[in-house]
């Protein structure tokens, strides 16, 4: 079985600051990564994925992801944010070269952009 | 509209109704995903379709939850007697041919069950 655990419940920064949000997973198997983003009283939207290959993944809105396998983590990254960032954020993962298999969250972190 | 529908937005209910959540996937994804996200927690996987065969149950789908896909496009999902440990946000998600291509999530439905 996967878990996610997501190290900060909120991030609070200043627009135009760099950012990281933090993933580490758990997994006995491989593993597919995601970042997705959720805005208030919406669904969720698909940032950014890794499924093989470079380990840094380049998502929309400027964000990007690092695959790091010894320290099983995906931490999330963006140079400069904006006040339109501000949102809840989930990493996910799921058992690779699965067909079908569900996604397993972390709690997710809130980031907030102030001016 | 090409993304992932569900209907209704919002739904309020007495405590012992049933009620009934639409999803209408992405057109050509075959796989359809049930989730459950409460208050300051990540969606929990509830139930999964391949076509119109539902292929996988959380232990989090109690007996009062159903759900069907008929004709392996749209799906409902049906809470008997609700409790008010129901309330939350119901998404619904597709995808085509695994995780590994994108799973993409409708806006959710969200019961608030009194």
């Amino acid at each position: 079985a996967q878990s996610v655990t997501q190290l900060d419940s909120q991030v609070p920064v200043f627009e135009e600051a760099p950012v990281e949000l933090r993933c580490n997973y758990s997994s006995s198997v491989s593993v597919y990564l995601f970042w997705y983003v959720q805005y208030p009283n919406q669904g969720l939207q698909l940032l950014l994925k890794y499924l093989s290959g470079s380990t840094l993944v380049k998502g929309i809105n400027g964000f990007e992801a690092e695959f790091n396998k010894s320290q099983t983590s995906f931490h999330l990254r963006k140079p400069s944010v904006h006040i339109s960032d501000t949102a809840e954020y989930f990493c996910a993962v799921s058992e690779a070269n699965q067909a079908g298999t569900a996604l397993i969250f972390g709690k997710g972190t809130t980031l907030s952009v102030s001016s | 509209d090409t993304g992932v529908s569900q209907d209704p937005r919002h739904k309020i209910t007495k405590r012992g109704q049933n009620v009934t959540f639409r999803c209408d996937p992405i057109s050509e994804h075959n796989r359809l995903y049930w989730y459950r996200q409460t208050l300051g927690q990540g969606p929990e996987f509830l139930t999964y379709f391949q076509n119109e065969a539902q292929l996988e149950k959380s232990r989090l789908l109690s007996d009062r939850f159903s759900a069907e896909r008929p004709k392996g496009s749209f799906s409902t999902l049906e809470i008997q007697r609700t409790e008010q440990g129901d309330s939350a946000m119901y998404l619904c998600a597709s995808s085509h041919e695994g995780t590994g291509t994108g799973t993409f999530f409708g806006q959710g439905t969200r019961l608030t069950v009194v």
